[in-house]
């Protein structure tokens, strides 16, 4: 069965450091795979998505991640964190028959130090 | 930028009773989902929804559990006998149609959740 981890569950980082959130996927064939992020009393929003092409993707708020197929990961990256970027972040993976069934991680929160 | 919605945001009920989450959808998507996510858990998928019908459903969409579009704008979530345990945030989400392959769907958007708290 298709399955995410997400083995950080919270992490602290400082105020333009850099930031990585690590996802792990198992699924049999090419994966659809999003990250999504929530913050406190929010639904979830769309960050980016990888379906095909170049491994690495580029998303809103200054977000990317790289799709590494012989690692079963996609990780996601930010050069510079905001304080506003305080939030917690779900890794999702298509899954299903028709690949519309999101099978999602257990989230990272992130706490962001001034 | 669509958006969607949904009624209310925060719902307490008792125990046995009916419950109906609603949902509108983003207007020229065809596919719709629910999910839910247990305080402290993952969030999971409950069912899929297309064309009037049912297309996916987990193990924990049980007969308690039912979906409806009454009408062009509102997708619906019924629980007919509330427990405990189905205290949660409930997600409505939307996608459009894209073929991909053998796969039909393209990105969900969700809309803020229902928290519905049982007593």
């Amino acid at each position: 069965a298709q399955s995410v981890t997400q083995p950080d569950i919270h992490i602290t980082v400082s105020e333009g450091a850099s930031l990585e959130l690590r996802c792990n996927y198992s699924y049999g064939a090419t994966p659809y795979l999003f990250w999504y992020v929530q913050s406190p009393g929010q639904g979830l929003q769309l960050l980016l998505k990888y379906f095909s092409g170049d491994t690495l993707v580029q998303g809103i708020k200054g977000f990317e991640a790289e799709f590494k197929r012989s690692q079963s990961s996609f990780n996601l990256r930010k050069p510079s964190v905001h304080w506003s970027d305080a939030a917690e972040y779900f890794c999702a993976v298509g899954a299903g028959e028709y690949g519309n069934k999101l099978v999602f991680g257990a989230g990272t929160i992130l706490r962001v130090k001034s | 930028e669509p958006e969607v919605t949904q009624t209310p945001s925060h719902q307490v009920t008792q125990m046995g009773q009916e419950v109906i989450l609603r949902c509108v959808p983003i207007s020229n998507h065809l596919y719709f989902y629910w999910y839910r996510q247990i305080l402290g858990q993952k969030v999971e998928f409950l069912v899929s929804f297309y064309n009037n019908e049912i297309s996916e459903k987990s193990e924990i969409f049980d007969d308690q559990f039912s979906v409806e579009r009454p009408d062009g704008s509102n997708f619906t979530l019924k629980i007919r006998s509330t427990k405990l345990e189905d205290s949660a945030m409930y997600f409505c989400a939307s996608s459009d149609s894209v073929e991909r392959g053998v796969w039909y769907t393209d990105t969900q958007y969700f809309g803020p959740g229902t928290r519905l708290t049982v007593l």
